[in-house]
């Protein structure tokens, strides 16, 4: 099992330039989360989708738009890129949205906007 | 909003030394507790949780971890580190009843052979 993928691993992106992250989950999990790592600041939830169909805003909202595809994918876009998105995007998910579940990561996206 | 505080981001340490990180968080309710560890160039991966019942929480590794309610702390510890350890560790914190977590800034901890 390949357990939680996402591409790209490395973006550079102008300001003003949009992107898609993608991520996927190959372990039935239902829930889903983004978080982003700065340095110094640890991981800040961005947007959650506790179920297929529905997605909810984290700590970090601002900035991002998020899609739950299918029960496999959750996507995190961002419609104009800032230097301040620059920053290491994870992707995790847990088999339903109680803590009594653990979170799997995935290897991250490096994004840099110059 | 919880919020998680740890302390002496950067630790420097021998192998064989002692190792304790620590963690305090904010919160008025019930909360589960976390410790992910994350080797260089590697996933976040769990290395402990606490519930309920006995504070003291052994996980993967060799290590092990203290909830003191009245200090609103959960302490990591090792007792003799190793090289393997060097990693960033990060203590997390979700109310009762949801798994959003929210991170510490992590301890950067750098194990000389």
């Amino acid at each position: 099992n390949a357990g939680v993928t996402q591409t790209p691993k490395f973006q550079v992106l102008k300001t003003g330039q949009s992107m898609t992250l993608q991520c996927a989950q190959d372990m039935n999990h239902n829930s889903m989360y983004w978080y982003r790592q700065d340095p110094g600041m640890g991981l800040r939830l961005i947007y959650y989708s506790a179920s297929e169909g529905t997605t909810d805003k984290g700590e970090v909202p601002n900035g991002y738009n998020v899609s739950r595809l299918n029960k496999r994918e959750f996507s995190l876009r961002l419609e104009s890129a800032a230097p301040s998105q620059t920053s290491v995007y994870f992707c995790a998910s847990s088999a339903a949205d109680s803590a009594f579940y653990e979170q799997y990561f995935g290897p991250g996206t490096r994004l840099t906007v110059t | 909003a919880q919020s998680v505080s740890q302390h002496n981001h950067h630790v420097i340490l021998s192998e064989a030394a002692s190792l304790e990180l620590g963690c305090n968080y904010s919160y008025g309710g019930t909360v589960n507790l976390f410790w992910y560890v994350q080797y260089p160039g590697q996933h976040l991966q769990l290395l402990l949780k606490y519930f309920s019942g006995d504070p003291l929480v052994k996980g993967i590794k060799g290590f092990e971890a203290e909830f003191i309610k009245s200090k609103f702390s959960f302490n990591l510890r090792k007792p003799s580190v190793q090289w393997s350890d060097t990693a960033e560790y990060f203590c997390a914190v979700t109310p009762l009843g949801n798994n959003r977590l929210a991170f510490g800034k992590g301890n950067q901890v750098v194990v000389i052979p």
